[in-house]
């Protein structure tokens, strides 16, 4: 299993910016997850892309995946303060475990 | 979307005590279970992968005897820290996901456990 490493590890913007995060991993994968964590809750899991896929949409969520540089982004736009959370991406590959990096942990000041 | 329900939430046990975190699937079959432990701002630690019918995979580092995972039903996972001390004192979440290699993985609240 590997973990992807997310960057900045934290982001502080206004309310109504757009919110980017990056993750980077360094084996092949199936697929890469990302998934949002309030403070002193289970994560929420937030959207898949698989690794035939460049870029997927959800809402006011971007992902983006390039897999010749191993990389992913999540964008958030219009960011609200109910965004401000540690976010976290996970990529898989053979193995099923689910492992995370440090997180990005984003702040969405009013 | 799918549920898992985590239970206690908080708990507070006394040092050398044991105490039981379960993990249940409520709308689905996860062949699955994860168990993480989380330190406040830092990431989570995976422990052990947890298979149902059979014994748990534990993450290098993490001692089997004080963790004890038992996953008896397709929607039942327990985690049981036995003897516990106020090292054990962290925030522990598990997740669970239906089978197959391409699908997210569904969190339970996470229970706070403090050990006086």
């Amino acid at each position: 299993s590997q973990q992807g490493e997310e960057d900045p590890q934290a982001l502080s913007i206004q309310e109504g910016e757009n919110a980017t995060m990056n993750c980077s991993y360094k084996t092949s994968i199936n697929n890469l997850q990302w998934y949002r964590q309030n403070s002193g809750r289970g994560l929420v899991h937030l959207i898949l892309i698989r690794s035939n896929e460049r870029e997927k949409h959800s809402g006011r969520l971007r992902v983006t995946l390039d897999t010749s540089k191993k990389s992913s982004s999540l964008l958030i736009t219009a960011s609200r303060a109910a965004d401000t959370a540690s976010y976290f991406c996970a990529p898989l590959g053979g193995a099923q475990k689910l492992v995370f990096g440090q997180g990005t942990r984003l702040t969405i000041n009013p | 979307g799918a549920v898992v329900s985590q239970h206690p939430s908080r708990v507070i046990c006394k040092s050398g005590t044991s105490v039981k975190i379960e993990c249940r699937s409520l709308d689905f079959q996860a062949t699955t279970m994860f168990w993480y432990r989380q330190f406040p701002k830092q990431s989570l630690m995976l422990m052990a992968t947890s298979n149902e019918g059979s014994k748990a995979t534990y993450e290098q580092g993490v001692e089997k005897d004080k963790f004890l995972i038992n996953h008896a039903s397709l929607t039942l996972s327990t985690l049981t820290v036995t003897s516990a001390h106020p090292e054990d004192s962290s925030f522990y979440i598990c997740s669970a996901r239906e089978q197959g290699a391409d699908t997210e993985a569904f969190f339970g609240q996470g229970t706070r456990l403090t050990v006086v």
